[in-house]
């Protein structure tokens, strides 16, 4: 299995430009986790999706950040506009109902300037 | 709301050196997992602990569980510099797969 895969790896923007982050989960896997880390909040959950739908997303900062899960191998998380301090590396995770142990993507690195 | 804890935030120890990391946790939960993260790297799965007196080793590394004290450890026996990076223990949180995540510890081995 090829595991979690995210796009880009590396995003470099300028402030008040929309960035579109992309995951494909691991095949089988109906469960999917948005995170946010950084050196100053750590490993922040964003939101997460059972099945598709999105089950909380309480953790997503603002309503600048929105996420999609239009089927069951792909999610895309957006931030419009964005702004210096939403830069970090942002992690998609997948899970089969049980054990729930989540897989990570490689994360992407992003930077707005 | 669940609150994960990790002591300590960073370590730093010789090799050949045994020390262990706490994880507490504030509410009960059989489901506990352990992560490793190198710098700049994602997160890689370690142990998966999902019963009271769970204990998982590979390698070097041994973790436990003790849902009654809300409790798990992550034993490093005669440390080696590979093991040098930031390990994270997540507790699920009841809420159909949902894990909530300790701070991490930086581990550091020194030649």
């Amino acid at each position: 299995d090829a595991g979690v895969i995210q796009s880009p790896r590396h995003e470099v923007t300028e402030m008040g430009q929309e960035v579109t982050l992309r995951c494909k989960p691991i095949s089988g896997h109906n469960s999917l986790f948005w995170y946010r880390q950084t050196m100053m909040r750590g490993l922040e959950l964003l939101i997460y999706f059972n099945n598709n739908v999105p089950i909380d997303d309480s953790g997503m900062p603002e309503d600048r950040f929105s996420a999609k899960m239009p089927n069951a191998s792909f999610s895309t998380l957006k931030i419009q506009p964005s702004e210096p301090r939403d830069s970090a590396v942002y992690f998609c995770a997948s899970s089969l109902q049980s054990p729930y142990e989540q897989y990570f993507g490689p994360g992407t690195r992003l930077t707005v300037t | 709301e669940l609150k994960v804890e990790q002591n300590p935030l960073f370590l730093s120890m010789q090799e050949g050196k045994n020390y262990t990391i706490y994880c507490n946790y504030s509410t009960t939960s059989d489901r506990l997992y352990w992560y490793r993260q190198d710098p700049g790297k994602s997160l890689e799965s370690l142990f998966v602990l999902l019963s009271n007196g769970a204990v998982k080793q590979e390698g070097r590394l041994m973790a436990s569980l003790d849902t009654k004290a809300r409790l798990s450890t992550l034993h490093i026996t005669a440390a080696v510099h590979d093991l040098s990076a930031t390990y994270f223990c997540a507790v699920d949180a009841g809420t159909a797969s949902k894990l909530t995540f300790g701070t991490g510890t930086r581990l550091q081995v020194t030649l």
